[in-house]
């Protein structure tokens, strides 16, 4: 069965940096888009970022864009965000999530990795 | 950036009787519209997507419709694992976006 497992949160300060992981299962890894959605306390969802089943496009959340990226290995079957220059307003579960339908909605969700900015 | 409303924020609805959500984008998404459900705890879940086709294994009272910009997700007879959030998201361009969700509590 299809299974994304979210991991590398943790609580840290602003300005620092974390790289978040989500390791896949259960499918083709390298032929689904993937996408990192994250929802801050109490609030609703929040798209982050998107990479493409072979890693060629990529594209962010006007919120993140210059401080996170994201990559995939498709040999690990697993996808990254690499978070730089955190704030409080980034404080949020992460979570990973497969693209279906050309890549744009979700299907699975990881279960989610909460990152905590605070100082 | 397409903005996405939804309402109500709440609605209160006693097992058994039918829920209408409302999802209106500030501009026209096509059919390219999403429905998902989550509750505490847990990661979305796939309703609804196309507007209007049921995700796998989703139960048939639940139902989407609309085209454009006005969009509804219908459950014809509340069980007691319905109540929970929901939210529509876009996927006509980008950015993606999420409404902000309906809650769905027991009246």
């Amino acid at each position: 069965q299809v299974q994304l497992v979210d991991s590398g949160g943790g609580v840290v300060q602003p300005g620092t940096s974390l790289r978040l992981s989500c390791a896949a299962s259960g499918f083709t890894f390298s032929g689904y888009a993937m996408h990192w959605v994250r929802q801050a306390p109490g609030k609703g969802l929040e798209w982050v970022a998107f990479i493409s089943y072979d890693g060629t496009n990529k594209y962010f959340a006007d919120s993140v864009k210059g401080r996170f990226t994201i990559s995939r290995d498709n040999s690990e079957n697993t996808v990254y965000l690499q978070v730089n220059s955190l704030r409080a307003d980034d404080t949020a579960v992460y979570y990973c999530a497969r693209g279906a339908g050309g890549g744009a909605y979700y299907d699975y969700w990881g279960q989610g990795t909460l990152v905590t900015v605070s100082s | 950036e397409i903005v996405m409303t939804q309402s109500p924020a709440t609605l209160s609805v006693s097992p058994g009787e039918r829920a209408a959500l409302s999802c209106r984008a500030s501009q026209s998404v096509s059919n390219n519209l999403a429905w998902y459900q989550q509750k505490p705890g847990q990661p979305p879940r796939l309703l609804i997507y196309g507007a209007s086709t049921r995700a796998t294994g989703i139960p048939a009272r639940f139902s989407g419709s609309g085209s454009g910009t006005e969009f509804t997700l219908t459950i014809s007879s509340l069980q007691s694992e319905d109540f929970a959030v929901y939210y529509c998201q876009h996927y006509n361009n980008w950015p993606l976006t999420f409404g902000p969700g309906t809650k769905v509590d027991i009246k």
